[in-house]
């Protein structure tokens, strides 16, 4: 799976956006970029993943370059409820053999304050 | 629809004491899978089943069983409990490849 790169902590204003970035310049063509985040002390929830076009859902929208070498996680309209640690995961969609297994970084610490 | 349930959520063992980590999913996910959180290390993936009678081992298997004889319940058995096995258990588990992966709530467990 392609190593990331992401700022080990974000500070945003309640109701301004979150930009979220994080780099994966040796990403292969079939890997799928993910986003998951951890509130402290719970299980790891996820966000949104994409492949190469921009996605969106009810939580985020997932914004990847064109040379797919990096990517950005946006909350539109943070709150203080988005306090988490936020992961980026580059890996293949369906791993057979070696483990459906996904690989958390250091992830970044997004602050949402009042 | 209860999501993935992880029981107990808490729990002392004494060392070389047995228990089993329970977690189900009414979801009909295919993919489950057992991961530990310690400080500093991410989440490791201990076990995984990619369907009922199917399972695998994942990168920190030692000292842990695991079987899938249902959809539903993917169990984590602890032989013999060491202090090095004291972390917080999370299981995951995903429709097919076009999802991401569902965590339970966890269950922290201590090892003395």
């Amino acid at each position: 799976d392609a190593k990331t790169t992401q700022p080990p902590s974000m500070d945003c204003a309640e109701g301004r956006a979150a930009n979220l970035p994080c780099n994966h310049s040796t990403i292969s063509g079939n890997e799928y970029v993910y986003w998951y985040r951890q509130i402290h002390s719970q299980g790891p929830q996820y966000i949104i993943h994409g492949l190469k076009n921009n996605e969106t859902n009810e939580m985020a929208s997932l914004i990847i370059t064109e040379d797919r070498k990096s990517s950005t996680l946006i909350l539109p309209h943070a709150t203080l409820r988005d306090t988490a640690v936020y992961y980026c995961i580059v890996r293949v969609a369906y791993v057979t053999g070696g483990g459906n297994k996904l690989t958390f970084g250091t992830g970044t610490q997004l602050k949402v304050e009042l | 629809n209860a999501g993935v349930t992880q029981t107990p959520k808490f729990q002392v063992l004494k060392t070389g004491q047995s228990m089993t980590l329970q977690c189900a999913q009414d979801m009909n996910h295919e993919y489950m899978s057992w991961y530990r959180q310690d400080p500093g290390m991410g989440l490791r993936l201990i076990h995984y089943s990619v369907g009922a009678g199917i399972t695998d081992q994942g990168e920190v298997p030692n000292g842990y069983n695991v079987s899938r004889s249902t959809t539903e319940d993917f169990p984590l058995r602890l032989l013999s409990a060491a202090p090095s096995q004291t972390s917080v258990y999370f299981c995951a588990t995903r429709l097919n490849s076009n999802y991401g992966y569902t965590f339970g709530s966890g269950t922290r467990l201590t090892v003395v």
